[in-house]
Parts: structure tokens; C-alpha cells; sequence
């Protein structure tokens, strides 16, 4: 298996323009994870998705921030408008089970808003 | 208060020596302990897993778990330039359905 696919691994856009991260996970695990990772925050998650359900999404910072999971093998984050405190690293993560179980990490998006 | 706290670092040692990181926990229900290693530019990566208290090593890393004193360590020994990296510390509860909680890293330099 290539792990956990993510696309594009940079972007440089303007402010107010909208942003879309794209994540292919794991196939078989059932849960997709996505992150975002700054220096002054370290690693925060955003959404959890079980079976392309969205299970938990206490940790989206703002109505700007969406994520959908159409089917098992694709998942996107959308930023729309972006914002410059919206420039992180953000990375996708699958897993078989939540909790105890390990994750696997994609090789993020680094996002930087003008 | 961070559930998990975390010395962001930066910590530089020369080849050879033993490191130790640390992290701090507030979550009593905390019942998995993880550690990942993050090189630049990469995401992160599981290193080294542990249930409850105790120890456990792996070649040349220990991971060692206090529960009483909320406290978990990751020692390395006879560090090597390639283990330079950011180590996360990671937890959750015993529910499948408890979320991992991270700190926030410690950036590691190994000095040649």
C-alpha cells in the first residue's frame, strides 16, 4: 500500500480565496483523521470520519472550515474564504480502529494564505 | 490547561549521549501511551506503544509509563545523528472511541 495520500503537498494562495486539501486513505482502515499542525498549537484535530461518517467535529476552528468523506477512499478539507491564521501544515490520518489504535500520517499539506 | 504537556525543545545533544523526553498529563482515564517521531517535513509516525504503566523497550528506545505520577518518558540510548526529529508524546483512554490526544513536541538534535 503507497500509506496515506495527500494532494497538493503546497499551497500559496490569497486571502478570501478558497482552499481544497485533498486525502486518499488507507484502504481497509475505517476512520480518517484530519489535523492541523503549528508551531503555536502543535498538532490539533480538526475531524474524525468512521466509515465516511463525520463522528466528531469539535475541533473545526470556524464555519470556514468544512470536510466531507464521499467514499471510503477520499476525504477533503475545504477552507473557503481563507484566512492568513489559517497557514499550517495540515495533515490527513487513517486508522483500522479509533482510540488505542495506530495511526498513519500522510505527508501533509502546507498551506500558506497571503 | 493542556491535557498533555509537552517541552517543546529545542533539545541538542551530542552523538552518543542518552536523551530523555518527557511529557505530563492532566486525564486520569488516559490508559494509552504512544510515542511518534516526526522528521522534517514529514508527517508523524508511530515509535514506540504502551498500555497502562510500566515499561517497555525497543532496541535502543524505552518508553516508560508513571500513571501515579501522571508521567510518561521516552528514553534513547546511544543516540545517532538520524534520530533527530520532532517526538510527540500521545494518549488516550481505554474506549475505542476515545480520540488520541498529542502534545506538542520536542525538536531533538543529535550533534555528529
Amino acid at each position: 500500500d503507497a500509506g496515506v495520500i495527500q494532494s497538493p503537498r503546497h499551497e500559496v494562495t490569497e486571502m478570501g480565496q478558497e482552499v481544497t486539501l485533498r486525502c486518499k486513505p488507507i484502504s481497509g482502515h475505517d476512520y480518517l483523521f484530519w489535523y492541523r499542525q503549528t508551531m503555536m498549537r502543535g498538532l490539533e484535530l480538526l475531524i474524525y470520519f468512521n466509515n465516511n461518517v463525520p463522528i466528531d467535529d469539535s475541533g473545526m476552528p470556524e464555519d470556514r472550515f468544512s470536510a466531507k468523506m464521499p467514499n471510503a477512499s477520499f476525504s477533503t478539507l475545504k477552507i473557503q474564504p481563507s484566512e492568513p491564521r489559517d497557514s499550517a501544515v495540515y495533515f490527513c490520518a487513517s486508522s483500522f480502529r479509533q482510540g488505542q489504535e495506530t495511526q498513519y500520517f500522510g505527508p501533509g499539506t502546507r498551506l500558506l494564505v497571503l | 490547561q493542556k491535557e498533555v504537556e509537552q517541552d517543546p525543545g529545542p533539545l541538542s545533544v551530542p552523538e552518543g549521549a542518552i536523551v530523555s523526553l518527557n511529557c505530563t498529563y492532566s486525564n486520569s482515564a488516559f490508559q494509552y501511551f504512544m510515542w511518534y517521531r516526526q522528521y522534517s517535513r514529514k508527517g508523524p509516525e508511530l515509535l514506540m506503544y504502551t498500555y497502562s504503566s510500566g515499561n517497555k523497550e525497543d532496541g535502543r528506545f524505552t518508553a516508560q509509563v508513571d500513571k501515579s505520577s501522571k508521567y510518561i518518558s521516552l528514553f534513547i540510548r546511544d543516540s545517532q545523528p538520524s534520530d533527530s526529529a520532532t517526538y510527540l508524546c500521545a494518549m488516550s483512554g481505554y474506549s475505542s472511541a476515545s480520540k488520541i490526544i498529542f502534545g506538542s513536541g520536542t525538536r531533538l538534535s543529535i550533534r555528529p
